[in-house]
């Protein structure tokens, strides 16, 4: 059972270049997430997903889509990576009640040059 | 909207002694969570708290919920290097499906 996976683990890219970062859970969750984490910021919600077909904003969306392909998968698109990007990103899921526990990705570590 | 402070933002103390951190809400929180992060790692949820005053126990961790449902506590007693990491606290925002975390506090135990 492996949880929630994120593809890739590693990512440099150079400043203007796009990217997706991958995301798929196999227990069955209704919802989805994606985080971004800063040293000395926490964990920021840039993306979520209620349900399959439903996406909303977090608190810090800008420079980022959101695809839901189906009730497994969730990715975070980069269509043009600055270096303000460069985080460690989360995914997550939860489900199916209202209010669960979050399950976590290993991250995914960008660096935008 | 809904904003949880977490205090302190670091803490070091050495192993055997006890640690506290502290959780805080602007709004009244439906429940809240716990997770702990090691470093390089990722956040693994701990407990949930639901009712108000609520105290919870995993061996050396002590969590509560406070009366008004606007803070929550995670006390360690007699800590060990294995507890060291950083302890976010989290609450669901009204719409039950975002969840608002705590910039969480770091702790270092010293053998």
């Amino acid at each position: 059972n492996a949880g929630v996976t994120q593809t890739p683990k590693f990512q440099v890219l150079k400043t203007g270049q796009s990217m997706t970062l991958q995301c798929a859970q196999d227990m069955n969750h209704n919802s989805m997430y994606w985080y971004r984490q800063d040293p000395g910021m926490g964990l920021r919600l840039i993306y979520y997903s209620a349900s399959e077909g439903t996406t909303d904003k977090g608190e810090v969306p800008n420079g980022y889509n959101v695809s839901r392909l189906n009730k497994r998968e969730f990715s975070l698109r980069l269509e043009s990576a600055a270096p303000s990007q460069t985080s460690v990103y989360f995914c997550a899921s939860s489900g199916p009640y209202l209010g669960q526990p979050q399950h976590f990705g290993d991250g995914t570590r960008l660096s935008i040059l | 909207g809904q904003q949880v402070m977490q205090i302190p933002q670091y803490q070091h103390v050495q192993e055997g002694e006890d640690f506290t951190t502290y959780c805080n809400s602007s709004t009244t929180l439906s429940n809240i969570q716990w997770y702990k992060q090691r470093p390089g790692g990722h956040p693994v949820f701990l407990i949930q708290l639901v009712k108000s005053g609520e105290v919870k126990k995993q061996k050396r961790l002590t969590f509560q919920f406070g009366e008004a449902k606007k803070n929550s506590s995670l006390h360690i007693t007699a800590t060990q290097t294995t507890d060291v990491g950083t302890y976010f606290c989290a609450g669901y925002s009204n719409s039950g499906y975002a969840l608002n975390f705590g910039k969480g506090t770091s702790l270092l135990v010293t053998p």
